[in-house]
């Protein structure tokens, strides 16, 4: 079974940094690309970034509004993928979801970890 | 970017009711087109991908159609667990673009 667990979510002041982490199991990580999607309080869905899978590099993807700011890496040791957030600003407090693609888009998504920037 | 016009982003509908909801690209996309599901306070879930294949263990009752520009989901009789937010998600090119929603209520 599919299992993608978000954490590291929480209140920070606008320009400081964050944290997120989803532990990834029950596929093959390295197989998947795998993505970062935000659900703003009352609006919709929007794709942060990317990290495609081993057979394309690892290499990433990233929404204007985030890049230079967000960075997606990856773990292997530990499944598992992460969202670096600095510089965050009140526009950037959202629900964050890691996704797992198959093949290019999101099918599997975990349950998300709230961030709220706000002073 | 390729925006995703969804409409109608809200509806009013009555169980066994035919359901169609609508999103348009701003350039053509092929069929490079999923919909979503999302429930308040769950991820949403993947219904249809390729602008028209069933995911599996989704009920028949959904459907998708279209390629290039316009495309539809269609909920042929509508059930009380599809009262949700659906949403359209373009992949044909970067950045990955959603529709606005469409929320359906009774």
């Amino acid at each position: 079974e599919v299992q993608l667990v978000e954490s590291g979510g929480g209140l920070v002041q606008p320009g400081g940094s964050l944290r997120l982490s989803c532990a990834a199991s029950g596929f093959t990580f390295s197989d998947h690309y795998m993505d970062w999607v935000r659900h703003v309080p009352g609006k919709g869905l929007e794709w942060v970034g990317r990290s495609r899978n081993k057979a394309d590099g690892y290499t990433t993807e990233y929404a204007a509004s985030v890049k230079g700011r967000f960075t997606v890496s990856r773990d292997h040791s530990k499944n598992s993928l992460y969202l670096q957030m600095n510089s965050l600003k009140t526009e950037d407090t959202a629900v964050y979801y890691c996704t797992r693609d198959v093949p290019y888009h999101p099918l599997d998504w975990g349950q998300g970890t709230l961030v709220t920037v706000s002073s | 970017d390729i925006q995703m016009t969804q409409s109608p982003s809200s509806l009013s509908a009555s169980v066994g009711d035919r359901v169609t909801i609508t999103c348009r690209a701003s350039q053509g996309i092929r069929n490079d087109l999923a919909w979503y599901q999302q429930k308040p306070g769950k991820a949403p879930k993947r219904l249809i991908y390729a602008a028209s294949t069933l995911q599996s263990g989704v009920p028949s009752r959904f459907s998708g159609s279209g390629s290039g520009t316009e495309f539809t989901l269609t909920i042929s009789s509508l059930q009380p667990e599809d009262f949700a937010t659906y949403f359209c998600l373009q992949h044909n090119s970067y950045p990955l673009t959603f529709g606005g929603g469409t929320k359906v209520e009774i």
